[in-house]
């Protein structure tokens, strides 16, 4: 069963802060998040491991509630760069990752 | 930087005919997957491999599907007997071995099924 992300699309002015969230029904080892540009491969920002262990780029920040399994990403300061379609994908411990729907995000000048 | 690469970055293929998906995994990295993900929608895991054998399959990875590491830095991707609905991009992925299992997602092959 897939995570939920939400929202489903987000408009910012640039400088402006999003969130984007992810919650899955199963119990999670971690989650993973993604950005992909049209017609490019996804990216991978960050991964948010079960018992806190974190491992990412410096400029992005996320949660992972263990006991909720949910997870949020925090997009502060955007830029014009931050544009493009976020997934979470979510780990049970079986390695492959089920992925959300993706929330687009549009930064604009 | 390492990175995963793919090879072709586009594939036009009548239905019917089979066709071969590579990858090369970044070097270190142990743990191979194969994603694909159809025009507009979510990726889908089709299929996992370590230590030479499939260690996870998606409901989508059938009989028409199967992979190889025919030697030590390719990984590949087959499929037979293509439908339209196989038209999609393929990402092939790779992670280590430790606990963390970052993936690094290469940067795909189109498949376009006529």
């Amino acid at each position: 069963q897939q995570p939920v992300q939400s929202p489903q699309a987000v408009i910012l002015r640039e400088g402006e802060d999003a969130v984007i969230n992810c919650s899955s029904s199963k119990a999670l080892y971690s989650v993973h998040w993604y950005r992909q540009k049209h017609g490019e491969a996804p990216v991978f920002l960050m991964i948010l491991l079960k018992g806190g262990e974190q491992k990412g780029h410096e400029k992005i920040s996320a949660s992972f509630n263990e006991k909720k399994q949910q997870s949020s990403l925090y997009l502060t300061a955007s830029q014009l760069s931050y544009s493009g379609t976020y997934f979470c994908g979510t780990d049970t411990g079986r390695r492959a990752l089920t992925f959300g729907s993706g929330t687009r995000l549009q930064v604009q000048p | 930087e390492p990175e995963v690469t793919q090879t072709p970055s586009h594939q036009v293929t009548q239905m019917g005919q089979e066709v071969i998906l590579r990858c090369v995994p970044i070097s270190n990295h142990l743990y191979f997957y194969w994603y694909r993900q159809i025009l507009g929608q979510k990726v889908e895991f089709l299929v996992s491999f370590y230590n030479n054998e499939i260690s996870e399959k998606s409901e989508i990875f059938d009989d028409q599907f199967s992979v190889e590491r025919p030697d030590g830095s390719n990984f590949t991707l087959k499929i037979r007997s293509t439908k339209l609905e196989d038209s999609a991009m393929y990402f092939c992925a790779s992670s280590e071995t430790s606990g963390v299992n970052e993936q690094y997602f290469g940067p795909g092959t189109r498949l376009t099924v006529t």
